[in-house]
């Protein structure tokens, strides 16, 4: 069965300093991986996936599949970056997101 | 437009109850989810609609649960003989089919 694991319940990081927000995942076939983000009092939002190998607010997040990671950096955090972040994955077949257990990223001043 | 909404936002029940949970999805996503949400956890998968009809409800815990969608709009998760371990968020989440899922803001169940 596929497995998402993110080993920091806490991150925290302060203005300007690098961030990374550690992802490893276990499934047998080529999985889809995103990165879901949860802002205080706001409902959860897909944050970047990595099919679409794109920049969103300033984080990337590269698919290892030699690893098995799928980590989210970002060099400058921000302040407005504090807020609970997901891992995801969705199966080749399926629709069913698996989630992790969340990373809460608290940038400081 | 209106993302999808979930009703109530807050229900508190009491042991052995009977509770229904609503989902608005987005107008036209035809795929339809339910996620349960523990505290300190991520989200765990329930059931998906594809239209009408559940193409996986293996997540569904016990059969106390069910959901129901049918005119492939409007779903109901209807949770019977509450338990306090069913003490969650329930998020709902709608999709075109395969792409992008929308989430909503979730119903905080608390059974006492």
């Amino acid at each position: 069965a596929q497995r998402v694991t993110q080993p920091e319940k806490l991150l925290s990081v302060f203005k300007g300093a690098p961030v990374e927000l550690k992802c490893n995942y276990s499934y047998s076939g080529s999985p889809e991986l995103f990165w879901y983000v949860q802002y205080s009092r706001q409902r959860l939002q897909l944050l970047l996936r990595h099919i679409s190998r794109e920049s969103i607010k300033g984080f990337t997040a590269d698919l290892n599949k030699g690893e098995t990671s799928f980590h989210l950096k970002k060099p400058f955090a921000q302040e407005e970056d504090s807020a609970m972040y997901y891992c995801a994955l969705k199966e080749t077949s399926g629709s069913r997101l698996t989630f992790g257990e969340g990373t809460q990223l608290t940038v400081n001043p | 437009g209106a993302g999808v909404s979930q009703t109530p936002s807050n229900k508190v029940t009491e042991k052995g109850k009977y509770v229904e949970l609503r989902c608005d999805p987005i107008s036209g996503h035809t795929a339809l989810y339910w996620y349960r949400q523990s505290l300190g956890q991520g989200p765990e998968f329930l059931i998906y609609f594809q239209g009408t009809g559940a193409a996986d409800d293996s997540g569904l815990p016990n059969d106390r649960f069910f959901a129901v969608r049918p005119e492939g709009s409007v779903s109901t998760l209807k949770i019977q003989r509450t338990e306090r371990g069913d003490s969650a968020v329930y998020l709902c989440a709608s999709s075109l089919p395969g792409l992008q899922q929308f989430f909503g803001p979730g119903t905080r169940l608390t059974v006492l």
